[in-house]
């Protein structure tokens, strides 16, 4: 079953903006994290956030979490080119953590 | 440093033909193996994942079998391909289940 699921499924900004995707999920986790696929390619991973973090950042990108809620946001300020690629959240279970989750992908289209 | 390969790159294969696609990690032992699939465009469903030698789960019925003969093989196989085994395989391997996972190039099957 999904665990996570992106929003918006797809997103085209200009180099320089900020880029925003959300990420909802459905149970409990120990930990969140966000992965990046360019176009063909294997996903790579970008950031781990856990249950007790509300936010973390890494370069220009910074996640939130929001347990109450069950869902995390994924910003990417200062926008390149380099950035287009699918991004995709991945969420452990508190019951398994054999596994992670993966969400459904935002497709983010960054336009020179 | 650890290194995940995957071969091939990208198969051609005609329905009912056998399938054995490959995935090997450097570098670590004893780590937890992956194999997602990936339609065009769409999300990562996991496939099968093995915390030890010999220790298959199985995440979706079908006729995809994997087996893991040493520590740090993951094989992915079918005894006969159907047209909907078309798609993108990915492995993948972490450390700590529920941790950060590392990915391979991945294989485009393509079954005619």
């Amino acid at each position: 079953s999904q665990q996570g699921e992106e929003d918006p499924q797809a997103l085209s900004i200009q180099e320089g903006e900020n880029a925003t995707m959300n990420c909802s999920y459905k149970t409990s986790i120990n930990n969140l994290q966000w992965y990046r696929q360019n176009s063909g390619r294997g996903l790579v991973h970008l950031i781990l956030i856990r249950s007790n973090e509300r936010e973390k950042h890494s370069g220009r990108l910074r996640v939130t979490l929001d347990t109450s809620k069950k869902s995390s946001s994924l910003l990417i300020t200062a926008s390149r080119a380099a950035d287009t690629a699918s991004y995709f959240c991945a969420t452990d279970g508190s019951y398994n953590t054999d596994k992670l989750i993966f969400g459904t992908g935002t497709r983010l289209q960054v336009f020179p | 440093s650890q290194t995940i390969h995957q071969w091939p790159a990208t198969l051609v294969q005609p329905v009912g033909s056998p399938l054995s696609l490959e995935c090997t990690v450097e570098g670590t032992s004893n780590p937890n193996l992956y194999w997602y699939r990936q339609a065009a465009g769409r999300g990562l469903q996991l496939l099968f994942y093995s915390v030890g030698i010999g220790q298959i789960s199985s995440e979706v019925p079908q006729n995809l079998s994997a087996s893991r003969p040493q520590d740090r093989q993951f094989i992915l196989s079918s005894k006969k391909l159907l047209l909907s085994d078309s798609g993108f395989y990915l492995c993948a391997w972490s450390g700590p289940p529920g941790d950060t996972q590392y990915f391979g190039p991945g294989t485009r099957l393509t079954v005619l």
